[in-house]
């Protein structure tokens, strides 16, 4: 079957870097996407990795590795608006995303 | 420029009741997705439509009909609502899945309700 793992919660400082990870097991790959998702409301979309590597975008940065099925998002200097759900979502041989449970991240002042 | 809109964004209803959610897009976009979110789970894919006029089965899609006669709107309906229905159900749609990353944009969610 079809599987992506993540973390159920975690907790961090403001000011501080935290970083998410997702594993999976799906069939066939074609991207991984982390969408951020604020309490009833709707999932926005962060990044989007194909190739193995980091890419950056401002303060959050996501790293795929294929071969380990792994990919994580780092979040840098942590702000109290950062306190969100963090999906990560695995395109599969079908185009269809199969979605992760999803990691809420509480940042503490 | 309202991108992706749900209606209604709550709703109650008795078991056994029918109901329409209605999903509407203006980004001309070819694919639409309808999914549910539990908690504790990720969100599960009910039905998607390719394209006006057609429309596919996803990983929940018992209890749940749809209907894409324009592209612009995808129709979710439950026929009989039952309390394993209560959820929140998001609306999705993309320009097409091949050829790079193309993120799927969502609406505000319609949370239902099934006593």
């Amino acid at each position: 079957g079809q599987n992506i793992d993540q973390p159920t919660e975690m907790t961090a400082t403001e000011g501080a870097i935290v970083q998410i990870n997702c594993t999976y097991q799906t069939s066939g790959f074609n991207g991984l996407f982390w969408y951020q998702q604020h309490a009833g409301e709707a999932p926005t979309f962060l990044s989007y990795n194909v190739l193995d590597g980091l890419e950056e975008k401002g303060r959050f940065s996501s790293f795929l590795s294929r071969s380990k099925g792994y990919s994580y998002l780092l979040l840098k200097e942590l702000q109290m608006k950062d306190s969100a759900s963090y999906l990560c979502a695995v395109r599969d041989s079908n185009y269809q995303l199969i979605w992760g449970a999803g990691t809420k991240l509480i940042i503490k002042p | 420029n309202a991108g992706v809109t749900q209606t209604p964004k709550f709703r109650v209803l008795k078991t056994g009741q029918s109901m329409t959610l209605l999903c509407a897009q203006d980004m001309n976009h070819e694919y639409m997705y309808w999914y549910r979110q539990d908690p504790g789970m990720g969100l599960r894919l009910i039905h998607y439509s390719v394209g006006e006029g057609t429309t596919a089965k996803g990983e929940v899609p018992d209890g749940y009909n749809v209907s894409r006669l324009k592209k612009q709107n995808f129709l979710l309906g439950l026929e009989s609502a039952a309390p394993s229905q209560t959820s929140v159900y998001f609306c999705a749609s993309n320009p097409s899945t091949e050829g790079g990353h193309q993120p799927q944009h969502f609406g505000d969610g319609t949370r239902l309700s099934i006593l």
